[in-house]
């Protein structure tokens, strides 16, 4: 079975300063991988995803992410961050070839302060 | 389209009430998914269907805990007798899955946060 690891449950930066969240999944298999996010009080929604490919893959809001598959990671990555990018972040996977079903990580929670 | 739409978005009960939270996923796609998020165990996969028969309910806690999807159009998630550890957010999520092309995108409803007393 597949699983994730976030590596950070919470990520302090200032405005305009660069971040990255950290992700390591574990499975026997072929993944797809994705990044969620969560505002205060709202569900989730898909940030980017890695399907195949190109292993740099780019998504919403300036963030990109990069599949690596020696290292089995896939971190969040974005060069300057604004207040309003202040939520919490969800790193998924799913088994090529298997079912849809998606494993979370736990979370890291993002504050961007001025 | 309306999205993926949850009801209710707040309740609170006593325990031992019957809890019934329901969920309209968008219309076309043929996966529904319910997850509970908790801060001690994030975010947790209860049940998923496809083309409204269950296919994983491998998730759900224990037998105070059901789900239907009577038809593609709607889903209830049935917890009877509730406990304070229940308490949590329930979200639902649907996916257009692999008729569609695989994305891998589940939709997610905005959420009900249950308070069992």
């Amino acid at each position: 079975a597949q699983s994730v690891t976030q590596l950070d449950s919470q990520v302090p930066v200032f405005e305009e300063a660069p971040v990255e969240l950290r992700c390591n999944y574990s499975s026997s298999v072929s993944v797809y991988l994705f990044w969620y996010v969560q505002y205060p009080n709202q569900g989730l929604q898909l940030l980017l995803k890695y399907l195949s490919g190109s292993t740099l893959v780019k998504g919403i809001n300036g963030f990109e992410a990069e599949f690596n598959k020696s290292q089995t990671s896939f971190h969040l990555r974005k060069p300057s961050v604004h207040i309003s990018d202040t939520a919490e972040y969800f790193c998924a996977v799913s088994e090529k070839g298997g079912s849809e079903k998606l494993v979370f990580g736990k979370g890291t929670k993002l504050t961007v302060n001025p | 389209d309306a999205g993926v739409i949850q009801s209710p978005r707040h309740e609170v009960t006593e325990m031992g009430q019957e809890v019934t939270l329901r969920c309209k996923p968008i219309s076309g796609h043929d996966y529904l998914f319910w997850y509970r998020q908790t801060m001690m165990r994030g975010l947790e996969l209860l049940i998923y269907f496809n083309n409204n028969v269950p296919i994983d309910d491998s998730g759900m806690p224990e037998d105070r805990f059901s789900a239907k999807m009577p038809n593609a159009s709607f889903s209830t998630l049935k917890i009877q007798p509730s406990e304070p550890r229940d308490s949590a957010v329930y979200f639902c999520a649907s996916s257009a899955g692999l008729a569609g092309g695989y994305t891998g995108e589940l939709f997610f409803g905005e959420g009900s946060r249950l308070t069992v007393l």
